[in-house]
């Protein structure tokens, strides 16, 4: 069936390094990949998400990149802040289905 | 503006008592889904909704079931719980499928 790996589990960076969170897909007609921050106790909240139909997207700190041929896509958060610390999921899903995929999660630690 | 309500945030539940886990959305969106977290899994689906009347079940449905009588409103029901389905239950609501999807806070259920 379909699914959505996410790599790495943990990361731990230094404030104001860079960090990097990838997820392979593994249906090709997915189309929609969103990107979910979720924080102690909270639900996921929408951080960032990218169609099929562009590359690149950034929103200030935070960017997504779209291969759509190796079937990956990354999450990239440069300048990280403390208050970045948190897990973050990707996802994936396609016109016509019903269901959205999930990462597994990467618990994202942000040093001061 | 609320948004995806759910109650309670905490439940402690005997082995094969039953609960109904109750989620309300005020957005008018069709599509309303309901997950369990667990750690290092990430977010999986138990059972969704694509309108009013019609349900269908996810990657773990079993143990649970569910009813969407109206569109604000997706109750999920444990039937007779069990040690395994300790976990962390969010509901989630999206305009259509491959839009951004809106959170409750969580449900914490722990079953002894």
């Amino acid at each position: 069936g379909e699914n959505v790996e996410q790599h790495p589990s943990t990361l731990s960076v230094q404030e104001g390094d860079s960090a990097v969170i990838k997820c392979t897909y593994s249906d090709s007609a997915s189309n929609y990949f969103p990107w979910y921050k979720q924080e102690l106790g909270k639900g996921p909240q929408l951080i960032i998400d990218i169609r099929s139909n562009v590359g690149e997207k950034k929103d200030q700190r935070i960017a997504v990149t779209l291969n759509k041929t190796a079937k990956h896509f990354s999450l990239h958060i440069t300048e990280t802040q403390p208050e970045d610390s948190a897990v973050y999921f990707c996802a994936a899903s396609r016109d016509g289905g019903f269901k959205t995929i999930f990462g597994a999660g990467t618990r994202l630690f942000v040093k001061a | 503006n609320a948004g995806v309500t759910q109650t309670p945030k905490f439940q402690v539940l005997k082995t094969g008592q039953s609960m109904t886990l109750q989620c309300a959305q005020d957005m008018n969106h069709e599509y309303m889904s309901w997950y369990r977290q667990d750690p290092g899994m990430g977010l999986r689906l138990i059972h969704y909704s694509v309108g009013a009347g019609i349900t269908d079940q996810g990657e773990v449905p079993n143990g649970y079931n569910v009813s969407r009588s109206t569109t604000e409103d997706f109750p999920l029901r444990l039937l007779s719980a069990a040690p395994s389905q300790t976990s962390v239950y969010f509901c989630a609501s999206r305009l259509k499928l491959n839009t951004e999807a809106f959170f409750g806070q969580g449900t914490r259920l722990t079953v002894v």
